[in-house]
């Protein structure tokens, strides 16, 4: 069974960091983009930043770029999230998911972000 | 990049059919394929329904359907059920490696 699970979500305060993790498992993880799209309380889901499979390429949307990193260790199957200078605006569930096909096909359970004093 | 517009809502009674739209502009849904649709339960992880427009996962009903006509998208929902009732969300390709959501539509089966 293909699965993703994040974790490292946690509260911190406005200007603060915090690193995202997701474990892959049941699939070549290296075969495959990868993304990380939030969903703020109540509100719709957004695309955050996403990266390739193999050359490691990456993409950032507007909101984010120069202060989030994507990476991911193809050897551990893991993919991250370094996310800097956090604002209240950040608080969110992360999703991390697969990209195939251009779509997002297989999605972890989520990780809460939290940014407040 | 600006989020792709859908209707708040939508309803209908079981054993009926529901279309949500889903419009962009000619820089996404105009220019690309890729097109895809998901479906999120509260407290839950949304989940692939429909990609490259109009093709279907293994394990998702025939009941959904997509299809593209210019800059609009739409999800046809046929036969309702009472699990159906959830939020769905569409997302297209915009380009230089950019990716942008429509703001969700809440199904409600009456």
């Amino acid at each position: 069974e293909e699965l993703l699970v994040e974790s490292g979500g946690d509260l911190v305060q406005p200007g603060g960091s915090l690193r995202l993790s997701c474990a892959a498992s049941g699939f070549t993880f290296s075969n495959y983009a990868m993304h990380w799209v939030r969903q703020a309380p109540g509100k719709g889901l957004e695309w955050v930043a996403g990266i390739s499979g193999s050359d490691g390429r990456t993409y950032y949307a507007d909101s984010v770029k120069g202060r989030f990193t994507i990476s991911r260790d193809n050897s551990k199957n893991t993919l991250f999230l370094q996310m800097n200078s956090l604002r209240a605006e950040d608080t969110a569930v992360h999703y991390c998911a697969r990209g195939d096909a251009g779509a997002f096909d297989v999605w972890g359970p989520g990780t809460m972000v939290a940014v407040s004093s | 990049q600006s989020a792709l517009t859908q209707p708040p809502s939508a309803s209908g009674s079981p054993g009926q059919s529901v279309t949500i739209s889903c419009t962009g502009t000619s820089s996404d849904i105009g220019r690309y394929n890729f097109v895809s649709w998901y479906q999120q339960h509260p407290g839950k992880a949304p989940k692939l329904l429909i990609y490259v427009v109009t093709k279907r996962p293994s394990g998702v009903p025939a009941r959904f359907s997509g299809s593209k006509s210019g800059n609009t998208a739409s999800l046809t929902v046929s036969g309702l059920q009472a699990e159906d009732e959830a939020d769905y969300y569409c997302n297209s390709y915009a380009g230089i490696n950019n990716w942008v959501f429509g703001g969700g539509t809440k199904l409600t089966v009456l």
